[in-house]
C-alpha cells in the first residue's frame, strides 16, 4: 500500500524556469492537497481538490497551478520559478472515511538559485 | 484572519509527561487534529477532536474544549523517539484543508 507519492524527492531550478511536482494516491481518497513548509514554520495550503475537475485556491496560490483529471493525481505545476518558492512541498490527501486525518507524501524540497 | 497559537518548544526528559497547547482564533470550527513530523520527513496524524474532551491513544491523548477555543496534546512516558515537531491545526468544516500552527518543537533528553 503506497498511500501518497511524490516525485522528485529534490530538485534545483533556475530562476524563471517551470516543473511540475508529481502526486498521486492510491487509497481512492476524494480530498487532496499541496502545502509549502519553509524552515522552522508550520504549513501553508496552496491548492485543494475535493475531487476530480474541482480545484480551489488556498493561502499562498501566486505562482502555482493545478489541475485535477482523476482522483490519484494531483500535480503542482510551478511556472517563472522565484527564489520566494524555494521551500518542501508537500501534497496530501484525506477522506471521510478515515476521519479527516491526512496521509502526506514524503515531500519535494526545492531550491529556486 | 486566521489564527492558532502554539509554544515554541518543549523540553523535557525521558519518562516524562508533557503537554503542548493550542489556542485557536479562526472564522469557524469543525474540529482539531495534531500531527508529528521528525526533522526533515513528513507529518503524520497523530489524533483528532471534533468533540469537547479527551480523546486517548496509546501514550498520547488529546483534549479539546470548543467553548475556550483551546486544545492540547499530552504525551506519557516520554521516549528519546518522541522529539520531534508537533503541529494542531483546525478544519473550519468537514472536509476543508486544514489551518496548521507553526508548531511545537519537542525535545527529550536522558
Amino acid at each position: 500500500n503506497a498511500g501518497v507519492t511524490q516525485t522528485p524527492k529534490f530538485r534545483i531550478l533556475k530562476i524563471g524556469q517551470s516543473m511540475t511536482l508529481q502526486c498521486t494516491q492510491d487509497m481512492n481518497h476524494n480530498y487532496m492537497y499541496w502545502y509549502r513548509q519553509d524552515p522552522g514554520m508550520g504549513l501553508k495550503l496552496i491548492y485543494y481538490s475535493v475531487g476530480a475537475g474541482i480545484t480551489d485556491k488556498g493561502e499562498v496560490p501566486n505562482g502555482y497551478n493545478v489541475s485535477r483529471s482523476t482522483t490519484e493525481d494531483f500535480p503542482l505545476r510551478l511556472e517563472l520559478a522565484a527564489p520566494s518558492q524555494t521551500s518542501v512541498y508537500f501534497c496530501a490527501s484525506s477522506d471521510a472515511g478515515t476521519g479527516w486525518g491526512y496521509t502526506f507524501g514524503s515531500g519535494t524540497r526545492l531550491t529556486v538559485v | 484572519g486566521q489564527s492558532l497559537e502554539q509554544p515554541s518548544e518543549v523540553t523535557a526528559v525521558e519518562g516524562a509527561i508533557v503537554q503542548i497547547n493550542c489556542t485557536y482564533q479562526t472564522s469557524g470550527f469543525y474540529g482539531l487534529s495534531w500531527y508529528q513530523q521528525h526533522d526533515g520527513g513528513a507529518p503524520t496524524f497523530l489524533s483528532y477532536n471534533g468533540l469537547d474532551g479527551l480523546e486517548e491513544t496509546g501514550r498520547f491523548s488529546s483534549f479539546l474544549s470548543r467553548s475556550d477555543s483551546y486544545g492540547y496534546l499530552l504525551l506519557q512516558e516520554l521516549q528519546m523517539k518522541d522529539s520531534a515537531s508537533y503541529f494542531c491545526a483546525v478544519s473550519l468544516q468537514a472536509g476543508t484543508a486544514l489551518i496548521f500552527g507553526k508548531g511545537t518543537t519537542l525535545s527529550v533528553s536522558s
